[in-house]
């Protein structure tokens, strides 16, 4: 069956220091989201991706969507203490989503 | 702003009795999920519906859950009996049927302790 993986797992930065985290499918996806969990929170949406190839900017984030549709990226410029929480990225194979396994970052003040 | 509502936020019980879970999704929209995330992993799809029809429900362990949506609004997951194993966040995520569009809004979820 379709799988989703993440890396890196957990990630640590200073303050300020950039962040990338990576979603890979086991099959061609129509589309991708993402969402951030706080500590203790539940996930919320940041952004759906669905062209290939497709860059999309919110601030200080950037999400790419891989040409074969079965990669995406997270990258987060000069992170911030806000910014700390698991990213999960969803895949859409047919009708329904599979997340990903989530990479947790921390933010070093 | 409108918001996904579960009850309740936290449930203890012992193994071998019956759990229920509830969830009021955002009013309009047609596609309800119920995900099982255990601590450190990703939300995992239990079931899908599309107003109160099944969608998917290949993930969900059918001898002891169940869920239901008979008016297409809000739905029920229920387990019986509860295994330790089945200890976890679940949640309850709603979306609108807009094409291809699926922002999922996701409830505060219940904790549930199986002991």
């Amino acid at each position: 069956g379709q799988q989703v993986m993440q890396i890196p797992q957990y990630q640590h930065v200073q303050e300020g220091e950039d962040f990338t985290t990576y979603c890979n499918s086991s099959t061609t996806l129509s589309n991708i989201q993402w969402y951030k969990q706080r500590p203790g929170g539940h996930p919320v949406f940041l952004i759906q991706l669905v062209k290939s190839g497709e860059v999309k900017k919110q601030k200080r984030l950037t999400f790419q969507f891989g040409e074969a549709k079965k990669n995406s990226s997270l990258h987060i410029t000069a992170t911030q203490t806000t910014d700390v929480g698991t990213y999960f990225c969803a895949g859409r194979g047919t009708y329904k989503y599979i997340f990903g396994t989530g990479t947790r970052l921390k933010v070093l003040a | 702003e409108a918001e996904v509502a579960q009850s309740p936020r936290y449930k203890i019980t012992e193994k071998s009795q019956a759990v229920a879970f509830w969830c009021d999704p955002i009013s309009g929209h047609a596609t309800l999920y119920w995900y099982r995330q255990i601590l450190g992993q990703g939300p995992e799809l239990l079931v899908q519906f599309q107003d109160e029809s099944v969608v998917d429900d290949s993930q969900l362990p059918k001898d002891r859950f169940s869920a239901e949506r008979l008016k297409g609004v809000d739905s029920t997951l229920k387990i019986q009996p509860a295994e330790l194993g089945d200890s976890a966040m679940y949640l309850c995520a709603s979306s609108k049927l807009a094409g291809d569009y699926n922002e999922q809004f996701f409830g505060p979820g219940t904790r549930l302790t199986v002991l």
